[in-house]
């Protein structure tokens, strides 16, 4: 059964720290990686990964997949109160059409 | 601009009522999708439209009725619903099944 794990489910930082949120997933015919920030509304999409060993950044945030220990991680640096939210990790999967795992989100909150 | 549009954003109905929960987005995007996401739990799937035809349907039950009448626009239909069918439901979509999925804000149901 194709499944996706994310940790810590929960964490609890201070302004000016860096977090580092791990995605693990075992699936057949993966395709992509993506990553979501979900506040009270829904998810906004922050990063797609396809390849191994390639970083992707935007601003504070970076994210690397790898695709032979079947995991990927997404570091916050420099954390702010606005980057409390869910990180929803999500694996697209083809087998005869396109579907997204989702995994159950690790939930940060920053502290002023 | 990766826009979806969702309404009502909030809708409160009885278990004998018929409403419907429409989406629409004009990005030119071909996959347009329904997730249902219950507190603290991440998106499940429930359809898929792919060039306006139901690509998957995720065995939902029959009183959730999809409809796509054209590229931009995709409805929910609703009746006789049931208490634990209340959730946040999420449209999105997708260029096409494959590419990046963007999401709409959402539509709280709550079934009374």
């Amino acid at each position: 059964e194709d499944k996706v794990v994310q940790s810590p489910l929960s964490l609890v930082v201070h302004e000016g720290d860096t977090v580092t949120l791990n995605c693990s997933y075992e699936v057949t015919n993966f395709r992509s990686l993506l990553w979501y920030k979900q506040e009270k509304k829904a998810p906004t999409f922050l990063f797609m990964l396809t390849s191994s060993g390639i970083e992707k950044k935007s601003g504070r945030l970076s994210s690397i997949l790898d695709k032979k220990e079947l995991f990927s991680i997404l570091n916050i640096t420099a954390t702010q109160t606005g980057d409390s939210a869910i990180y929803l990790c999500a694996v697209e999967i083809t087998s005869g059409t396109y579907k997204y795992i989702f995994g159950t989100g690790t939930r940060l909150k920053v502290l002023a | 601009d990766t826009e979806v549009t969702q309404t009502p954003k909030h809708l409160v109905m009885g278990m004998t009522n018929k409403k419907s929960l429409k989406c629409e987005q004009h990005m030119g995007h071909r996959a347009m999708y329904w997730y249902k996401q219950k507190a603290k739990k991440p998106p499940e799937l429930m359809f898929v439209y792919s060039y306006e035809k139901l690509s998957i349907n995720e065995s939902v039950p029959s009183r959730f009725s999809p409809e796509c009448p054209n590229s931009s626009l995709l409805n929910l239909h609703l009746h006789a619903l049931q208490p634990e069918d209340s959730a946040l439901y999420l449209c999105a979509s997708s260029q096409t099944q494959g590419n990046t999925i963007y999401f709409g804000e959402g539509s709280w149901l709550t079934v009374v």
